[in-house]
């Protein structure tokens, strides 16, 4: 089973919001990841967690709050958006294999609106 | 600064006209190269890992092929239902390992 799981599909949200997207895996995967994507852009690094401890935070504005309560999911929590944040959230995992990540497995991503 | 670059960006070909895409890339101590398919408003779907120079992966009427400075995604007879983004893909060095994206290449196939 190679299943990343994200929910919600769609979310909605206003600028005084707080709303939380959701991403789970069971292929044992340690390495866990959130992208942003914009239309016809490629996905965008957001965050890297590793062993459940976030490693990479690509500068990513503080209105976005990443959480790694086990090692089978990870939270993107969302508090005062902007318009600009809207985008589709895409959540990966990968293993390692001889010292390296292999290849990550996507999620079918949230489609973010803020209104 | 590792790069990755794909070309061209859109493909326009009739079913059964085969053709082929590049990814370009610039990273010290590859550790794989990765190809993806995009549908639009889905996230991407794994294809193949190459990891090595000589290497080649087939799937169906795709075959990835990986020299020392690019990939080639070879499609051979499409048809419309191939009809995607590709995406390439890196580890990077200065994110973790994470994989950093080329801009993609969308290709549409005519019936």
């Amino acid at each position: 089973d190679t299943e990343v799981t994200q929910t919600p599909k769609h979310l909605v949200m206003g600028m005084t919001n707080k709303k939380s997207l959701k991403c789970e895996q069971h292929m044992g995967h340690r390495a866990m990841y959130w992208y942003k994507q914009k239309a016809k852009k490629p996905p965008e690094l957001m965050f890297v967690y590793s062993y459940e401890k976030l490693s990479i935070n690509e500068s990513v504005p503080s209105r976005f709050s990443p959480e790694c309560p086990n090692s089978s999911l990870l939270n993107l929590h969302l508090h005062a958006l902007q318009p600009e944040d809207s985008a589709l959230y895409l959540c990966a995992s990968s293993g390692r294999d001889r010292g390296w990540n292999t290849e990550a497995f996507f999620g079918q991503g949230t489609r973010l609106t803020v209104v | 600064e590792d790069q990755v670059t794909q070309s061209p960006e859109a493909l326009r070909l009739q079913e059964g006209e085969s053709s082929s895409l590049n990814c370009s890339y610039t990273v010290s101590g590859l550790r794989g190269l990765f190809w993806y398919r995009q549908d639009p408003g889905k996230g991407p779907e794994f294809l193949f890992t190459l990891y090595s120079a000589g290497e080649e992966k087939e799937k169906e009427r795709l075959k990835a092929t990986l020299t020392k400075k690019e990939s080639f995604l070879h499609i051979t007879a499409p048809k419309p239902e191939d009809s995607a983004t590709y995406l390439c893909a890196v580890p990077s060095n200065q994110a973790g390992t994470a994989l950093i994206f080329g801009k993609g290449t969308t290709l549409s196939v005519s019936s």
